[in-house]
């Protein structure tokens, strides 16, 4: 068990709708990044979260969005859906937002994200 | 943009022995970090083994050990004594040291198939 956690565990929904995936940090970690892992694109970084603020973007489109709250709880909104969407998701986070020993990525178990 | 290629889709090995899985990365800084994640059919995503750059000697992990070849562009797992539980996917990923993103790019995996 990694520490980080992720609701709900699958997900299944029509094309055009929009949901909403949730991801608890390890305690103590303050980064949350997000990845999408697709059968034909691979792992891929969608966007990173630094203590409530944005850090960085990777190929997050822009019908996908991502907010880190207060108490470090991250949500990723995915609206718009479309087949190709279909993938698992995963929260991964880290301590310290630079490059240490220390920061290491812990993933969380994902969330399996079906659009029919 | 940094890449990593893992050229290996898929790789067996007999119970107790030992097998090595490769991985090549293009960048053009000096300091980074390596990864080895593993990927069991839960498709939760385990840490293996970490490698800094700027250290000469290679990382181990109890069976796992890396051949860190940083003027190649070369970070290959060695894994001895192979039990069942090493089957997986594994992936090779690449991290930034600077501030700022610190996401990870990953490869495209290897499945290892351990034969009893």
């Amino acid at each position: 068990d990694s520490g980080v956690t992720q609701t709900p565990k699958h997900l299944i929904t029509a094309t055009g709708q929009r949901v909403t995936l949730r991801c608890s940090p390890r305690s103590g970690d303050l980064s949350v990044y997000w990845y999408q892992q697709s059968l034909d694109q691979g792992l891929q970084f969608l966007i990173q979260y630094y203590n409530g603020e944005e850090r960085a973007k990777g190929n997050i489109l822009e019908r996908f969005s991502a907010q880190q709250f207060p108490d470090l709880h991250s949500e990723l909104n995915l609206s718009s859906l479309e087949l190709g969407d279909s993938a698992l998701y995963f929260c991964a986070s880290s301590g310290r937002e630079v490059g240490g020993p220390t920061d290491t990525q812990y993933f969380g178990p994902g969330t399996r994200l079906t659009v029919l | 943009a940094q890449t990593v290629t893992q050229s290996q889709p898929e790789m067996s090995v007999q119970e107790a022995e030992t097998v090595t899985l490769s991985c090549t990365y293009d960048t053009s800084e000096s300091d980074y970090y390596l990864f080895w994640y593993k990927q069991p059919p839960s498709r939760q995503m385990i840490l293996v083994i970490r490698q800094e750059a700027y250290k000469q000697q290679n990382a181990t992990e109890n069976r796992f050990s890396v051949n860190f070849q940083k003027a190649a562009k070369s970070f290959s797992l060695k894994i001895s004594d192979s039990q069942l539980g090493d089957a997986a996917m594994y992936f090779c990923a690449y991290r930034r040291s600077q501030a700022g993103a610190n996401n990870l790019f990953f490869g495209t995996g290897t499945r290892l198939t351990v034969i009893p």
